[in-house]
């Protein structure tokens, strides 16, 4: 257990569905992430909140939206999505500080399969 | 782009040291090396980070070289559940931006075996 759950663990979806995922991180911290992990491929960020603003959006389609409606909680909706955006899909949480950055917390990620 | 290079796989015996190696030879002055590793099907777990000094914790030590161009991970008595792929990420600690987000290269395959 890491501090940081999500919602569905599978999730198996057709292209023309609207669904989202879910990220609760229970240790305080002021910045969550989304990563995407595809198969045999290195993770790759896609959004960065702080403090509920969002900091970056890595060239994300807009098929993915984000949502962060408060510090503890993340929420990824997918529409029309494609086969090709199957994959697994992590959150992390951190405490950032004008000290510097410190280690990330992942979730056990969502499994996507887009049919 | 990850700016380090690691070897895409390592055997180890269960209960025997496992070194994973990392090279980050673009390392500037104010970048730390972090490792992470990510077991099957989870998410990536923090291991350890170091700026210029060795350091270890509870779960494994981190050597630097004094150069910086390269640092060893080593787990001290593998087991079986050490068996994931490890990260070697180079990070910039101060606050800046992107500049401190975790870039994940391939990593590095540990089996760890009996």
């Amino acid at each position: 257990e890491t501090g940081v759950t999500q919602t569905p663990r599978h999730l198996v979806m057709g292209m023309t569905n609207k669904k989202s995922l879910k990220c609760e991180q229970h240790l305080g911290h002021n910045a969550m992430y989304w990563y995407k992990q595809s198969a045999k491929k290195p993770l790759e960020l896609m959004f960065v909140y702080n403090f509920k603003e969002q900091t970056e959006n890595n060239s994300v389609p807009s098929r993915f939206s984000p949502e962060c409606p408060n510090s503890s909680h993340l929420f990824l909706h997918l529409h029309t999505l494609q086969p090709e955006d199957s994959a697994l899909y992590l959150c992390a949480s951190s405490q950032e500080t004008s000290g510097g950055y410190n280690e990330q917390f992942f979730g056990p990620g969502t499994r996507l399969t887009v049919l | 782009d990850a700016k380090t290079t690691q070897p895409p796989s390592m055997d180890c015996a269960e209960g025997r040291a496992a070194n994973l190696p990392c090279n980050h030879s673009t390392i500037s002055g104010n970048e730390y090396v972090y490792w992470y590793r990510q077991i099957h099907s989870q998410g990536p777990q923090y291991i350890i980070h170091g700026l210029k000094n060795n350091e270890t914790n509870e779960m494994a030590s981190l050597i630097i070289t004094e150069d910086r161009k390269s640092s060893t991970l080593i787990l001290p008595h593998a087991t079986l559940r050490d068996t994931a792929v490890y990260y070697c990420i180079v990070r910039l600690l101060n606050y800046g931006g992107s500049q401190g987000n975790l870039i994940f290269g391939k990593g590095t395959k540990l089996s760890v075996k009996p």
